[in-house]
């Protein structure tokens, strides 16, 4: 079965500085999908970046960006340029393409960032 | 585009009484998920539909969880009796396809406190 793990429980960085998240994930799939997602205090899930296991090139969203090593089954989240309204719970998420309808997102258990003025 | 509507926003039940959850996907969006997140841990998959019917429940309590999505629209999400351990924010959540690349679209959430 697959699974995703984040180790870093909470987080904390100055405003305007530079973080990184980690996540690694467990799967005998070769091709799927990685993705970033944030979660506010208001609840809602906010997609924030999204890689495909089968691009070797890393994927960047303005100040985010990831470093996905596939050997390693290693995917973290650089937040460059920090913002107060970065603060928010980080998920990895890992999704299948191996076929049929539900390739479910499979989550790791957050990571609480705190971000500084 | 309205985003995906949930309600109540919060509910608070004492065990062994029943609730029930709302969500209202975006327009169009024939993929639905339920997703159930307890304190401290990372959303699970409680039931997926496609349309009106089940894709994926194989994470659902059947013996006190159900759910339905009769016209392929607007879906209800029921707990009967409910159990402490059911305490935890239930998403719901919709895509526009099924496949792996589809993005899914979160609603806020409702907060369950089971007493």
């Amino acid at each position: 079965a697959q699974t995703v793990t984040q180790s870093q429980p909470e987080m904390s960085v100055q405003e305007a500085e530079t973080v990184t998240l980690s996540c690694t994930y467990d799967t005998s799939e070769s091709d799927y999908y990685l993705f970033w997602y944030k979660q506010p205090p208001s609840r809602q899930m906010i997609l924030v970046i999204r890689q495909e296991a089968y691009k070797q090139q890393n994927a960047t969203e303005n100040r985010f960006s990831v470093n996905f090593q596939k050997a390693a089954k290693s995917f973290s989240l650089k937040i460059s340029d920090s913002q107060l309204g970065d603060a928010a719970m980080y998920f990895c998420a890992y999704r299948g393409n191996y076929g049929g309808a539900t390739n479910k997102l499979i989550f790791g258990t957050g990571t609480l960032l705190a971000v500084q003025p | 585009e309205a985003g995906v509507a949930q309600s109540p926003r919060y509910k608070i039940i004492e065990k062994r009484q029943s609730v029930a959850f709302w969500c209202n996907p975006i327009s169009g969006h024939a993929t639905l998920y339920w997703y159930q997140q307890i304190l401290g841990q990372g959303p699970k998959l409680l039931i997926q539909f496609q349309n009106n019917g089940v894709v994926d429940d194989s994470q659902l309590p059947k013996d006190r969880f159900s759910a339905e999505r009769l016209k392929g629209v607007d879906s209800t999400l029921k707990i009967q009796p409910a159990k402490l351990e059911d305490s935890a924010v239930y998403l719901c959540a919709s895509s526009g396809r099924t496949g792996t690349d589809s993005p899914l679209h979160f609603g806020n959430g409702t907060r369950l406190t089971v007493t």
